[in-house]
């Protein structure tokens, strides 16, 4: 039993290059969000899904976008990356009244 | 509009002390508090949560008190641990699905 899964770990983009950033899940929860972490902004909700094949934008929407075509993953997609964009993201499902979160994945983009 | 507040950034006690770390919150509609914990390198884990229905919450070394009047919450850490030094991040929401985190604060426990 993994919980949250996410990768890549680590990943360097230049400037305008695109990625998927891949959460898995097999708690079989319903609900799936991406964070984003910078140093002194806590988490920032970026998008939330309810249930597959639903999302919804979160706090910081901007810039990405995301998919769920199953219930166990959903992925978040940088189009065309921002410097503003480095940060540390993270996966989380939702069980009952609590968020449980992967480890992370830490971007940079140069 | 900076919905929950945790207004200092750094905590630091002695270990065998206890940590007192606040949060503030402006939203009267928010019903649900969470403290999560964050280690380097990994994701934040669930740490004790309380509902607007209680003043307080209590799970082993940690409790969470909850004054509504004030819009406030405190997580107690007695007796404070190597081990619990971390980020921590006091987090609320209306409705469950949607959380609203603070900036963290990092507690050090001095040996």
């Amino acid at each position: 039993n993994a919980g949250v899964t996410q990768t890549p770990k680590f990943q360097v983009l230049k400037t305008g290059q695109s990625m998927t950033l891949q959460c898995a899940q097999d708690m079989n929860h319903n609900s799936m969000y991406w964070y984003r972490q910078d140093p002194g902004m806590g988490l920032r909700l970026i998008y939330y899904s309810a249930s597959e094949g639903t999302t919804d934008k979160g706090e910081v929407p901007n810039g990405y976008n995301v998919s769920r075509l199953n219930k166990r993953e959903f992925s978040l997609r940088l189009e065309s990356a921002a410097p503003s964009q480095t940060s540390v993201y993270f996966c989380a499902t939702l069980r009952a009244d609590t968020q449980y979160f992967g480890p992370g994945t830490r971007l940079t983009v140069l | 509009d900076q919905q929950v507040k945790q207004n200092s950034p750094s905590l630091s006690v002695q270990e065998g002390r206890i940590s007192i770390l606040n949060c503030d919150y402006t939203n009267s509609m928010f019903d649900y508090f969470l403290w999560y914990k964050k280690y380097p390198a990994e994701g934040p884990t669930f740490l004790i949560s309380i509902s607007s229905i209680k003043d307080k919450n209590e799970d082993g070394r940690f409790t969470v008190f909850l004054n509504k009047s004030a819009k406030h919450l405190s997580l107690h850490i007695v007796p404070s641990q190597p081990g619990d030094s971390a980020v921590y991040f006091c987090a609320a929401t209306r409705v469950i699905s949607k959380l609203t985190f603070g900036k963290g604060i990092t507690l050090s426990v001095r040996p």
